[in-house]
């Protein structure tokens, strides 16, 4: 099994807000990357991470690699933050013909309302 | 220093149509990644290249091919188009190991 699963689906916030999305995977990884998709569809990438926590600005990324489960954390939301969250894994080894690429988490749908 | 461009940013074609769609990585990154994201699904690998050479494929059918140059840009072809080739196309470069850096999409939409 080498599926990426996130949670929530979708998720809606008032500004302000602390917010939380995650993320799990079933097998060792060399990385993790936190990906945002706003609706025009173009991917900027948040974070990679291999161990420990990531901090940029309003936004914090941690990784338990024991528990093969990442978070990604958005302190005072704003309507800006609205997007898509995607959460993507390399395999240290080569799963269901993954080798090389990232496999990705089917995303959360933020929407963070005024 | 420029990001991974894609060109064109978006695209109509016809059905049975084929269409290139161009990928130029980060200036010194030899790998570069094709995705697939059609409406309402997540994104999907199509292929990787690296040096090169094609190093993985997805589950896709051959008529979905593409080619890595010498100065490491890439070029990602669909032969046949059919309506569920409607998608966005996302290009990521690599410098190698578990780095990727994404390019904006090329929106393509088959009639």
């Amino acid at each position: 099994k080498n599926e990426v699963e996130q949670s929530p689906q979708n998720l809606t916030a008032q500004e302000g807000e602390f917010i939380t999305i995650n993320c799990s995977y079933s097998v060792g990884i060399s990385a993790l990357h936190w990906l945002q998709q706003h609706p025009g569809g173009g991917i900027v990438s948040l974070f990679m991470l291999s161990s420990g926590k990531k901090k940029h600005g309003r936004l914090i990324a941690t990784i338990n690699i024991q528990e093969k489960h990442s978070s990604l954390h958005i302190t005072a939301s704003h309507p800006r933050d609205s997007a898509v969250y995607i959460c993507a894994v390399k395999y240290f080894r080569d799963y269901g013909g993954s080798q090389g690429n990232l496999i990705f988490g089917k995303g959360t749908k933020l929407s963070v309302k005024p | 220093e420029a990001g991974v461009t894609q060109s064109p940013t978006h695209l109509i074609k016809t059905r049975g149509q084929q269409v290139t769609l161009r990928c130029s990585p980060i200036s010194g990154h030899t790998s570069v990644y094709w995705y697939q994201q059609a409406l309402g699904l997540g994104l999907q690998f199509l292929l990787w290249y690296d040096e090169g050479e094609e190093r993985n494929r997805g589950n896709f059918p051959p008529r979905f091919s593409g080619r890595q140059f010498p100065n490491y840009s890439s070029e990602l072809n669909v032969n046949a188009l059919e309506l569920e080739d409607s998608a966005l196309y996302l290009c990521a470069s690599s410098p190698g190991g578990p780095q990727a850096f994404f390019g904006q999409g090329t929106r393509l939409t088959v009639v």
